[in-house]
């Protein structure tokens, strides 16, 4: 059974970093890509980044571009999202997901973790 | 980037009763569309992968059908714990986007 587990979220003050952790089971996971999509507070979902298997190839949507960062480290299959320069708009649930297939792009995510709360504020 | 137009944005519906959402794309995208359910305070989930595919595990009461930029989600009979915020979400082009949702109640 896959599952994903998020951790790393909390209360950080707006221009601050967090480090967004996601940790793997139950699945090979240096062969499927990944991806986080947040979901501000009663809000629809939007997507942040998507990383290949191997970690080579990664996409970010333009409100995060530049300010945050998608790893993985296949040996201890987890998954990272490095957020710098934080703005209110970052606040959300951000939900790592595994993707369908090993490619960044063509593929979508098919299973979720329950997400990890990041608020940004003063 | 692509937009999904999602309608209605609500929608309450009895026991038993066919439900239909709409998914519109900004541009064609064949049949790279998913329709995901969340139930509230969980995750999505996915119930229908390329447009007209069910999930492995997910009642055959929910189906998908469409493509290009046209979409429609049915729930042929709905039941109770079909309550739920659907989203479609686009994939033929980064960024991935989704519809704007369509929370379904019981009346």
């Amino acid at each position: 059974e896959v599952q994903l587990l998020e951790s790393g979220g909390g209360l950080v003050q707006p221009g601050g970093s967090l480090r967004l952790s996601c940790a793997a089971s139950g699945f090979t996971f240096s062969t499927y890509a990944m991806t986080w999509v947040r979901q501000a507070p009663g809000k629809g979902l939007e997507w942040v980044s998507v990383i290949s298997g191997s970690g080579g190839s990664t996409h970010y949507a333009d409100s995060v571009k530049g300010r945050f960062t998608i790893s993985r480290d296949n040996s201890q299959n987890t998954l990272y999202l490095q957020m710098n320069s934080l703005r209110a708009e970052d606040t959300a649930l951000y939900y790592c997901a595994k993707v369908k297939d090993y490619y960044a792009s063509g593929s979508y995510p098919d299973c979720w973790g329950q997400g990890t709360l990041v608020t940004v504020s003063s | 980037d692509i937009q999904m137009t999602q309608s209605p944005s609500s929608l309450s519906a009895s026991v038993g009763d066919r439900v239909t959402i709409t998914c519109q794309a900004s541009q064609d995208i064949s049949n790279y569309l998913n329709w995901y359910q969340q139930k509230p305070g969980k995750a999505p989930k996915l119930l229908i992968y390329d447009a007209s595919n069910l999930e492995t595990g997910v009642p055959s009461r929910f189906s998908g059908s469409g493509s290009g930029t046209d979409f429609t989600f049915t729930i042929s009979s709905l039941q109770p714990e079909d309550i739920a915020t659907y989203y479609c979400q686009q994939y033929d082009n980064l960024p991935q986007t989704f519809g704007q949702g369509t929370k379904l109640e019981i009346k």
